[in-house]
């Protein structure tokens, strides 16, 4: 059966450029999250979606940072204007429904320069 | 705000080794506790526990929740190459949806 996907799975960028990450979640799962992971820190949570809306989005670093999901499937992660700190692997994950578990995507890893 | 520490921060094991990997945790209206094990990108979904399911088995693989100690840990015995990797806690809280992770505890086992 198919898992989360995501892609790109490497995304390299220049530093200013707007970047988008997209993230198909497993068929028939309501709840999608998005995290990143830095460089040898813990997985970072960044916003969550139930359907098609986003109850949850506290963990968006800053207003550069938006995410959509339509369909109460594909998400986008877009980011605006990244800057060298933005560099990190962005990791996707789905559940059948909130609080169950969650399984992730392979992940995109993004590098601004 | 919840919090997960994770220890030791690496490790190094002989195959055959059994280890032990622990987590203790710091969250308003606890729901449960998942391991995860990442090789490359990818966390691979390990176990869940919860108040209902404090002790999970799989194969060589096992998990136990403390509640009293706020604390879980991960063994695993008869370790293999395969095993290295960075295994991952995580815990969420029955008020959010969000998973709050540790850094990892990156695992190495050798010939």
């Amino acid at each position: 059966g198919a898992g989360v996907s995501q892609s790109p799975s490497n995304k390299v960028t220049e530093k200013g450029k707007d970047v988008e990450l997209r993230c198909d979640p497993i068929s028939g799962h309501t709840a999608l999250y998005w995290y990143r992971q830095s460089l040898g820190q813990g997985l970072e949570f960044l916003i969550y979606f139930q359907g098609n809306s986003a109850p949850d989005k506290s963990g968006l670093p800053s207003d550069r940072f938006s995410a959509e999901r339509t369909g109460g499937s594909v998400s986008t992660l877009t980011i605006q204007r990244t800057q060298q700190e933005d560099s990190a692997v962005y990791l996707c994950a789905s559940s059948t429904q909130r609080g169950e578990t969650q399984y992730f995507g392979p992940g995109t890893r993004l590098l601004v320069l | 705000e919840d919090k997960v520490v994770q220890s030791p921060l690496s490790l190094v094991v002989h195959e055959g080794d059994t280890v032990t990997l622990n987590c203790s945790y710091e969250v308003t209206n606890f729901r449960s506790l998942l391991w995860y094990k990442q090789e490359k990108k990818a966390p691979t979904f390990l176990f869940m526990l919860t108040s209902s399911g404090i002790e999970k088995k799989s194969g060589r693989l096992s998990s136990i929740l403390d509640k009293k100690e706020l604390s879980s840990i991960l063994n695993i015995t008869a370790t293999q190459t395969g095993d290295s990797a960075i295994y991952l806690c995580a815990v969420q809280s029955g008020t959010a949806s969000k998973l709050t992770f540790g850094t990892g505890t990156r695992l190495q086992v050798t010939l």
